[in-house]
């Protein structure tokens, strides 16, 4: 079973602080995506990776940053954290298929961020 | 227009009735299809997963995918109060391709009454 783990489940943080949010599978999938999801929004791409060290922007980047240095391992930063980043953040991973997967996401269990 | 159209709902059946789920989309070069389902304050697990137009049966769910009318529906049949959760369909254009980027509908709350 491919399984995506984030590092926290619930975060408190305030207005400014430098946040992080880690993500790691354990399936070697080439893909991993960062989105945040709010009610009557849905979820909304905030940013994705197809390889180590590469990064592609999403619908909604601004305010965030990512991170590659590991194939299991993708971070979402918030450089300086505002309230209107309070959300709740769910990481993905996929094989693709032109790797002989299927596109399917598979997600972590979320991490719920305040930000007061 | 949106790329993926879903009902918000909220949507409450009583335990036992048949629930139709439904999405509708515009762009005609999608060709997978993925219903998620995800229970509160947990990330969206995989439910189903079709290729093209067609069937697809597990258990007491089914996902039918129209592309003439570009309308995807997911039937629950005796449904469960552990059935309730929310519903995102998913879809994407290219197999094989493409980077794993999927479009989300925004998802149907379902509540099943016991």
């Amino acid at each position: 079973d491919v399984k995506v783990t984030q590092s926290s489940r619930y975060l408190v943080k305030r207005t400014g602080e430098k946040v992080f949010l880690e993500c790691v599978q354990d399936m070697d999938h080439e893909n991993m995506f960062w989105y945040r999801q709010d009610p009557g929004l849905g979820l909304r791409l905030i940013y994705f990776s197809y390889d180590v060290k590469m990064k592609e922007k999403g619908d909604i980047p601004e305010g965030y940053s990512v991170s590659r240095e590991k194939k299991e391992r993708f971070s979402l930063i918030l450089e300086s954290a505002s309230t209107n980043q309070t959300s709740m953040y769910l990481c993905a991973s996929t094989l693709p298929g032109d790797r002989g997967g299927t596109d399917t996401q598979y997600f972590g269990p979320g991490t719920r961020l305040t930000v007061l | 227009q949106k790329e993926v159209e879903q009902d918000p709902g909220p949507l409450s059946v009583p335990e036992g009735a048949i629930v139709s789920l439904n999405c509708t989309y515009s762009n005609s070069a999608f060709q997978y299809f993925m219903w998620y389902r995800q229970y509160s304050r947990k990330g969206p697990e995989l439910l189903m997963y079709t290729y093209s137009s067609g069937n697809k049966e597990d258990g007491r769910f089914t996902a039918q995918v129209d592309k003439s009318s570009k309308y995807i529906s997911l039937f629950i049949r005796d449904s469960q109060p552990s059935d309730s959760a929310t519903y995102l369909c998913a879809m994407s254009e290219n197999y094989g391709g493409s980077q794993g980027n999927l479009i989300f509908g925004k998802g149907t709350k379902l509540s099943v009454k016991p």
